[in-house]
């Protein structure tokens, strides 16, 4: 596509439970990024993939987040029993080499009540 | 590890005014710098980005140079306006895998 899709835009969702969040990259771009953005902070990253494989997990918060990405694609990550500080804006970006900066979408706001 | 760290906000200026926002890095080698912007409802977009020391970014009046022997890349604007509000985020990479980000710095440009 012509830029970075990412679903659903907001989500609210109860204490417990789990939420599915997708990113379509720009098509082409091999390498996807997951950031997550708390009110009033900065970036925080989570993970990395190139391609299918994610050879960069280690911003992932807890074992209740996990994340995949299927022919080179689409990405998904999956928050497990949520948690209220699990609310943030979480942010997906591509990027294909050499580096040229990341391309991000619009992100989806996650409130956990 | 990677980091970079930009001036706290929020910064507030009158439309003309000039701006600067500070931004150092600690990073091992030569990473890339960037400047990403984030315009309110919207994600982020590159501003502008410099990939060597004395490379000097620029974009819609925006400037940044590299500065290697002060661990610096500091936004600079001769004269804001009020479409400028928004969030701004420095970040360095070394290899596009490894895209740190700064807090990010609000701006408001008041008419």
């Amino acid at each position: 596509g012509a830029g970075v899709s990412q679903s659903p835009s907001n989500k609210v969702t109860e204490k417990g439970k789990d939420v599915e969040l997708r990113c379509d990259p720009i098509s082409g771009h091999t390498a996807l990024y997951w950031y997550r953005q708390s009110l009033g902070q900065g970036l925080e990253f989570l993970i990395y993939f190139q391609g299918n494989s994610a050879p960069d997990k280690s911003g992932l918060p807890s074992d209740r987040f996990s994340a995949e990405r299927t022919g080179g694609s689409v990405s998904t990550l999956t928050i497990q029993r949520t948690q209220q500080e699990d609310s943030a804006v979480y942010l997906c970006a591509s990027s294909s080499p050499p580096a040229r900066g990341y391309t991000f979408g619009s992100g989806t706001r996650l409130t956990v009540v | 590890g990677n980091s970079v760290t930009q001036m706290e906000g929020p910064v507030t200026l009158s439309e003309e005014a000039f701006l600067t926002i500070n931004c150092t890095y600690t990073a091992t080698g030569y990473p890339s710098l960037f400047w990403y912007v984030q315009y309110p409802g919207e994600g982020l977009q590159l501003l502008l980005k410099a990939t060597k020391a004395d490379d000097k970014g620029s974009n819609k009046g925006f400037e940044a140079t590299y500065r290697k022997e002060t661990t610096s890349f500091h936004l600079e604007k001769g004269s804001v306006q009020v479409s400028d509000s928004a969030v701004y985020f420095c970040a360095l990479s070394r290899n596009n895998n490894d895209m740190r980000f700064g807090a990010g710095t609000r701006l408001t440009v008041k008419p």
